[in-house]
């Protein structure tokens, strides 16, 4: 069945450092990807998303490729801050809505 | 500003109760997910639904866990005997298949403590 792989964490980085989270994934066709982000004691949000490949998806700084022919999808900011501190789930679209996420990778960032 | 609300944000339950967890999912989505988040397991899916119709509960202990949609305004999840394994959070998700990217809107969780 179809599967999201990403990095492991926790990864820490200091303020204004450069962020890559890996996201890899096997489907079945030519699924929509999404990063969401959970921020401490919230629900899940949107962050970026990509419905086909070589698209980017950006938002707040974060950008992510749809990258067909290595099944990737990583996400990627310039500068971190603090308040990026989160955690962030790799995800793809099956068909009907439903969502394949990852593990989810803690991101913290210090001062 | 439209979005997925979950009641209620918090419980406490001795094992054994009964709970109920309710949603409304975002005016005119016609799917609805409902997950569980652990330390452990991370984020699981428990069921979803289409226009109201249950498509897949195979996430879902059968014996103790139910779930359903009255009415397309709410979807209910319930537990009954709850357990101390079944402390989580839960979260509803509502999505509409016309978009064709599968974008889901989450809401802000229920988080359950079984004692």
């Amino acid at each position: 069945g179809d599967s999201v792989t990403q990095m492991e964490g926790p990864v820490t980085l200091s303020e204004e450092a450069f962020l890559t989270i890996n996201c890899t994934y096997t489907a079945t066709g030519y699924p929509s990807l999404f990063w969401y982000v959970q921020y401490p004691g919230e629900g899940l949000q949107l962050l970026l998303k990509a419905t086909k490949a070589d698209d980017k998806g950006s938002n707040k700084g974060f950008e992510a490729t749809y990258r067909k022919e290595t099944t990737s999808f990583h996400l990627e900011k310039g500068s971190v801050q603090v308040s990026d501190s989160a955690v962030y789930f790799c995800a793809l679209g099956e068909y009907g809505n439903k969502l394949v996420f990852g593990a989810g990778t803690i991101l913290r960032v210090k001062s | 500003d439209a979005r997925v609300t979950q009641t209620p944000r918090h419980k406490v339950t001795e094992m054994g109760q009964e709970v109920t967890m309710r949603c409304q999912p975002i005016l005119g989505h016609n799917t609805v997910f409902w997950y569980r988040q652990t330390m452990m397991q991370g984020l699981e899916l428990l069921a979803y639904f289409r226009n109201r119709a249950p498509l897949d509960d195979s996430g879902m202990p059968k014996d103790r866990f139910s779930a359903e949609m009255p009415d397309a305004t709410l979807a209910t999840l319930k537990i009954q005997p709850s357990e101390p394994r079944d402390s989580a959070v839960y979260f509803c998700a509502s999505g509409h298949t016309r978009t064709g990217d599968d974008e889901q809107f989450f809401g802000p969780g229920t988080r359950l403590t079984v004692l």
